[in-house]
Parts: structure tokens; sequence; C-alpha cells
């Protein structure tokens, strides 16, 4: 079975410094990993995604993830943070599963960014 | 460019009464469809999902129903709604033909029921 999990509740960083968003994940055979933010009562915005290739994706918004596969690990990043960043992040994984491809999502981190 | 419409954004139903929130998606064609619960802003369930007209798929037994009567039209139903039922439903929609396709997430249907 799937699943993805995302250890931290919260994040709480200063504005500047770098940022870390924890991701670990369960999938059988070659995983595709996604990184969406959620702002206050609004959808999800996706981020980024691994799919193969070079470990370090770069995405929207400044935001990068490493994909390590020995660790099982998607964690997301960004090398200096901004009060605009503070949002509800999720990772997710996609793998196929009986009946077809389905996304399975974290609980979800929640990052605080003070000024 | 693709969009997709959630409606209505906010809604406020008595206990027992019916529901219909609906989602159009435009700029594509034969989208794989889905509806997800957030409960407490946190984690996503997913409820329901479509690959086709008329082709739903239930993820979890509940109160609540879904169709997909056009190919970009997916709704999401209740003949009577419980407490348990309030929550920020989002649907959302990826390609068909891609396997690592992302999520495209409407701006999410707020209900609360009394």
């Amino acid at each position: 079975a799937q699943s993805v999990a995302q250890p931290e509740d919260q994040v709480n960083v200063a504005e500047g410094n770098p940022l870390t968003v924890k991701c670990t994940y369960s999938v059988s055979g070659n995983p595709y990993l996604f990184w969406y933010v959620q702002y206050p009562n609004r959808g999800l915005q996706f981020l980024l995604k691994y799919i193969t290739g070079d470990n370090l994706v770069k995405g929207s918004y400044g935001f990068e993830a490493e994909f390590n596969k020995s660790q099982t690990s998607f964690h997301l990043k960004k090398p200096s943070a901004l009060v605009s960043d503070s949002a509800l992040y999720f990772c997710a994984v996609r793998g196929l599963v009986t009946g077809g491809f389905k996304t399975i999502f974290g609980a979800g981190t929640r990052l605080f960014v003070k000024a | 460019s693709q969009t997709i419409h959630q409606w209505p954004a906010t809604l406020v139903q008595p206990v027992g009464s019916p529901l219909s929130l609906e989602c159009t998606v435009e700029g594509t064609s034969n989208p794989n469809l889905y509806w997800y619960r957030q409960a407490a802003g946190r984690g996503l369930q997913l409820l329901f999902y479509s690959v086709g007209i008329g082709q739903i798929s239930s993820e979890v037994p509940q109160n609540l129903s879904a169709s997909r009567p056009q190919d970009r039209q997916f709704i999401l139903s209740s003949k009577k709604l419980l407490l348990s039922d309030s929550g920020f439903y989002l649907c959302a929609w990826n390609r068909a033909e891609i396997r690592a396709g992302e999520l495209f997430f409407g701006e999410g249907s707020r209900l609360t029921v009394l």
C-alpha cells in the first residue's frame, strides 16, 4: 500500500533563512512525487513534481525538492524564506494500485515564516 | 488554457437537507475528475474519482454520492446531510493520458451543516 508521511505538523523559520519541509513515502514501483501549497480558504496549487532523472527538482516560487531513493524521502526546500511563503504544504505520491493510478496526500505541514 | 470552476463557494445547510456541489472543467477533454474532503484545514480524503462519463469510483462508504453527467462536469450530492458532512470540499482534475499528471484544484466549497 502506498503512503505519505509528513512528520512535522508545523515548521517555523525566520524570513531570509533556508526552509525545509520533510516528506517520506512508501510506494510499490517507481514513485511519482509532488508538492502542493494551500493558502487559507483556497484550493491546492501544484509546486513541483519528480518523475525520473535529476534528483533535485525545481519548481514554482523558488522552491525545490530533493528526491532520495535510499531514504524514500522527498523534502521541500527553499534557500531564503519569505513571509508570503507561510501556508499549508502537502506532499503527495502517485502510484499504481488496484484499480489504477491513485494520488495519496500527506497530512500537511503548516509553514510559518516570521518577519 | 484550462480552468476549473466549483460552486457554491460557501454553503450552510440544516441536518437532513439535500446537497449538490458542482464542478466544471474547461479547456480540456476527457479529464480524470476527483472529489476530496478536507477536515479541519488539514489532510485530504479522496471521496470519489471518475475516469469518464457515468464512471464513478467511491473510495469510502459515506452519506455522499457523485455523478458525472457530462465529460467535464462532476457533481457531489447527498439526499440527507449529517453533521459529520461539514468540511471543505475540493474538486480536482488531471489529464487521463499522463500517468504522472499533477492535480489541478478548484477553489473549494465550504459546507457547514447545522
